[in-house]
């Protein structure tokens, strides 16, 4: 079973249109981080939201922590295919504050 | 300042081979990180390291893998004897030990296994 539930797992859009990515759980994360990781390379850390219902925002990139700590959005706005990767949400959360990764999600966009 | 390195890149073996993978971190972390990144998901984190000493190692398949930092620096990540399931990114990342536990992440290696 995953802690973290990314929705969608793909999504391919054209260049210039919004999206939101969704990390959804059961359980109550003290904090919660947002990873993009392109081909071949490691993921790299976009933001932390440590807060509930907090809100940051990073150039087109919007990210919301929810107010029960059990899930976050990522919202592009216009997006760009540069934006193109896998995007992961991460936490740490029971049992034992262990550190788990998403599902991912797979951002296409398409010139 | 330079991140965190890993080799080989890739790695074909057959199945019931070894292999072996190393890691160095960046400078000063303390924290060291291996995950299992299967393709099309994320990565499952096998094997915690604060300093020398193991923190985390309950996802780690122990009758195959095994992992060791004896000098609290570089890292090795060790299968034996892999199996065909054993084909996925092996990454590497570390950090400082701080309340944001900011990763950062090798470019991992890539482990076929036919």
């Amino acid at each position: 079973t995953q802690l973290l539930e990314q929705s969608p797992q793909f999504l391919s859009i054209q260049e210039g249109e919004n999206l939101t990515v969704y990390c959804n759980s059961s359980s109550v994360f003290s904090s919660l981080q947002w990873y993009r990781q392109e081909p071949g390379e490691g993921p790299v850390l976009l933001v932390t939201v440590v807060t509930g219902g907090e809100v940051k925002k990073l150039k087109r990139l919007t990210f919301q922590f929810g107010d029960a700590r059990k899930d976050s959005s990522l919202h592009i706005t216009a997006a760009q295919p540069g934006d193109t990767g896998l995007y992961l949400c991460a936490g740490s959360g029971p049992p034992g504050n262990q550190f788990y990764f998403g599902t991912g999600t797979s951002l296409t966009v398409i010139p | 300042e330079a991140g965190v390195a890993q080799s080989p890149r890739y790695k074909i073996i057959e199945k019931r081979q070894s292999v072996a993978f190393w890691c160095n971190p960046i400078s000063g972390h303390a924290t060291l990180y291996w995950y299992q990144q299967i393709l099309g998901q994320g990565p499952k984190l096998l094997i915690q390291f604060q300093n020398n000493g193991v923190v985390d190692d309950s996802q780690l398949p122990k009758d195959r893998f095994s992992a060791e930092r004896l000098k609290g620096v570089d890292s090795t990540l060790k299968i034996q004897p892999a199996k065909l399931e054993d084909s996925a990114v092996y990454l590497c990342a570390s950090s400082l030990r701080t309340p944001e536990n900011i990763q950062y992440f090798g470019a991992g290696t890539r482990l076929s296994v036919l």
